[in-house]
């Protein structure tokens, strides 16, 4: 089974720094996705960055950029130039498509950035 | 808007009811899926449905179920409802492979469900 791991339950940051979400998976399996979503107050989960497994290179989406390492199955979230609307719940995810394609969530950890 | 829509948006109820959650994908999309959202915690899947067959499950307690109509739309019914059974119910649906080489799911806004 997958699990996917997020210690941090809260973290904050000032307005305009540099945040970085930490995530740790455990598969076995060598083809997968992994995922950030963010989850703002209204509740609707958000993609906001994906990394294939296969690809080297770290996945970046404008402010959001993430450091995979996949030998240590860690999967963390830059966020630069932090923005209050940033503030959220932010899950971690892992998929497999060749098991089923649903997705393995983490527990979350709520960003708060502070003006 | 992911175009995925969820029916109600809240729900209030007793212990030991049953309710119903209804959700319809996006244009297209054959396969829905599930997930449970307890407090503080990430979303659980619970169950997949692909053009009206069960494709996959996760921990769904017997309490629960769920089927896909012919218009492709879904109904999740949890029975016998308990205070641990209060969460948000997401809705995600999908269709082709994108061009990155995966079903990419849109998620529906949720129905938040309060069991009192």
């Amino acid at each position: 089974a997958q699990t996917v791991t997020q210690s941090q339950p809260e973290m904050s940051v000032q307005e305009a720094e540099t945040v970085t979400l930490s995530c740790t998976y455990d598969t076995s399996e060598n083809n997968y996705y992994l995922f950030w979503y963010k989850q703002p107050p209204s509740r609707q989960m958000i993609l906001v960055i994906r990394q294939e497994a296969y690809k080297q290179q770290n996945a970046t989406e404008n402010r959001f950029s993430v450091n995979f390492q996949k030998a240590a199955k860690s999967f963390s979230l830059k966020i630069s130039d932090s923005q209050l609307g940033d503030t959220a719940m932010y899950f971690c995810a892992f998929m497999n498509p060749g098991g089923g394609n649903q997705f393995y969530f983490g527990t979350g950890t709520s960003l708060t950035v502070i003006p | 808007d992911s175009g995925v829509t969820q029916t109600p948006k809240h729900l209030i109820t007793a212990t030991g009811q049953r309710v119903t959650l209804r959700c319809s994908p996006r244009s297209g999309d054959l396969s829905v899926y599930w997930y449970q959202q307890s407090l503080d915690q990430g979303l659980q899947f619970l169950i997949q449905y692909y053009n009206g067959e069960e494709r996959a499950k996760g921990n769904i307690l017997e309490r629960f179920s769920a089927q896909q109509f012919p218009d492709l739309h879904s109904e999740l019914n949890l029975s016998s409802l308990e205070l641990g059974d209060s969460a948000l119910y997401f809705c995600a649906s999908s269709d082709t492979i994108n061009s990155a080489g995966y079903n990419e799911q849109f998620f529906g806004p949720g129905t938040r469900l309060t069991v009192l």
